[in-house]
Order: C-alpha cells, then structure tokens, then sequence
C-alpha cells in the first residue's frame, strides 16, 4: 500500500466552478500537509501548508485536513484557466522525507 | 534570491551509461533533496543531503547515488542506466535546520527538474 494515495484525474472543469481535490493517506504519525501546483515543465510550487486537523484559507484556496480520517483536500474557489496545473499533496512526519501523492492533472475551461 | 537551478534540463543517455545530474539550492539553504518523478509512481523521494552528509535516504537501489558540497551544491548520480530509469529528477532546497526534529516545518522550494531519457 502506497502512503500517499491521490486520483490522478485528469479533472475538468468549466471557469468559475469549485474545484475540490484529495488524498489519503495511511501513515497516522503525519503531522504536516502540503498541496503544490506543478505547472507543465516546471517544478513544483508550493501553494498551502497546514499542520495537524482543520481547515486553512489562502484567497480562493482551503486546505482541509481530517486526520481522524486520513484524508486531505484542497478546495478551490471560482476556478480560473490559469489554475490549470498537476496538483500533488505532500505530507511529512519527523525528519525532512516527504511523501507525495502522485498529482490530480486539473484543467480549466474558459 | 535566485530559485534553485538543475543542470543540464535534458538528458538522453543509452542503457548502462551512467549520468551526473546537478543542483544549486537557494542561497543559504543547507538540505538538498532529490525525487525522481515519473507518471506512474509520482514523486518519490531519492534521498536528503544536510551539510555534505546524506540523512535521509528512500528506497532506490545504490545505483543512484549523490553528494553535496561545502557550497551545498549537490550532484546526483546514476550508474548503469537502465530504460526504467527515464523520469524527471528533481532536486528542492530548504533551509533543513529542523530536520531530524518531530517538528519539522521547513518549506521544500524545487527546481525545474532535469528530464533524462534513457534509449
């Protein structure tokens, strides 16, 4: 079993939807999440970051975590053709080793 | 401050040639850190240098192998390539000061990658 499980889509979505994203994970001991955008033929950026259960909002970006569940989102609001990315979710413990899913390719449609 | 930097961005290499890839990490970041990214597997973690030492290493076999130098440059290298290894390697920089701790909050910042193909 992977640690790190992430639909790898491909997602589309007309402009201005809601565009919801998630992953599961297995290991109870991550503490720290993380939702980066991968642009085609760029490395990835990083877009939220949240610690432990709850929920975190970056203007039309939240990041929700439920660690009773293993399970973590990104939502985004009044989707735009430029949120057109690979989204992949990341999540560490202790040390420096992350974990990544393996991305939801999204596309949005003017 | 100028983002990392992955030398050369491609590579085509023939099976068992071996292959140095290259990596300058922002400015004072000391924890240099290299994936290989492929579509099917994702990103997965190659292993972690912090001032010239590896501290963290995932579970690719010792032909991928690397360093880091006293500028926290990092090279990493693949000997006996083999078609499988055709990916995307990317290294990510952080500042590492927390590693090691349960609290581990440092941000990773990545480089473009560098996209080798094996013939």
């Amino acid at each position: 079993q992977k640690e790190v499980e992430q639909d790898p889509g491909p997602l589309s979505v007309p402009e201005g939807a809601i565009v919801s994203l998630n992953c599961t994970y297995s290991n109870s001991a991550f503490q720290y999440f993380m939702w980066y955008r991968q642009y085609s033929r760029k490395g990835p950026e990083l877009l939220m970051y949240t610690y432990s259960s709850g929920n975190k909002e970056d203007g039309r970006f939240t990041a929700q975590v439920d660690k009773s569940s293993k399970y973590i989102s990104l939502f985004i609001r009044d989707s735009q053709p430029s949120d057109s990315a690979t989204y992949l979710c990341a999540m560490n413990s202790t040390g420096n080793q992350f974990y990544f899913g393996t991305g939801t390719s999204l596309t949005v449609i003017p | 401050k100028a983002g990392v930097t992955q030398t050369p961005r491609y590579l085509i290499k023939t099976r068992g040639q071996q292959v140095t890839l290259s990596c300058s990490p922002i400015s004072g970041h000391r924890s240099v850190s290299w994936y290989q990214q492929t579509p099917g597997q994702g990103l997965q973690f190659l292993f972690e240098y912090f001032s010239e030492t590896q501290r963290n290493k995932g579970n690719f076999p010792g032909r991928f192998s690397g360093r880091q130098f006293s500028n926290s440059r990092s090279e990493m290298n693949v000997s006996t390539l083999e078609l499988g290894d055709s990916a995307l390697y990317l290294c990510a920089s952080s500042e590492g000061t927390s590693g090691g701790s349960m609290f581990s909050t440092d941000t990773q910042y990545f480089g473009p990658g560098t996209r080798l193909t094996v013939l």
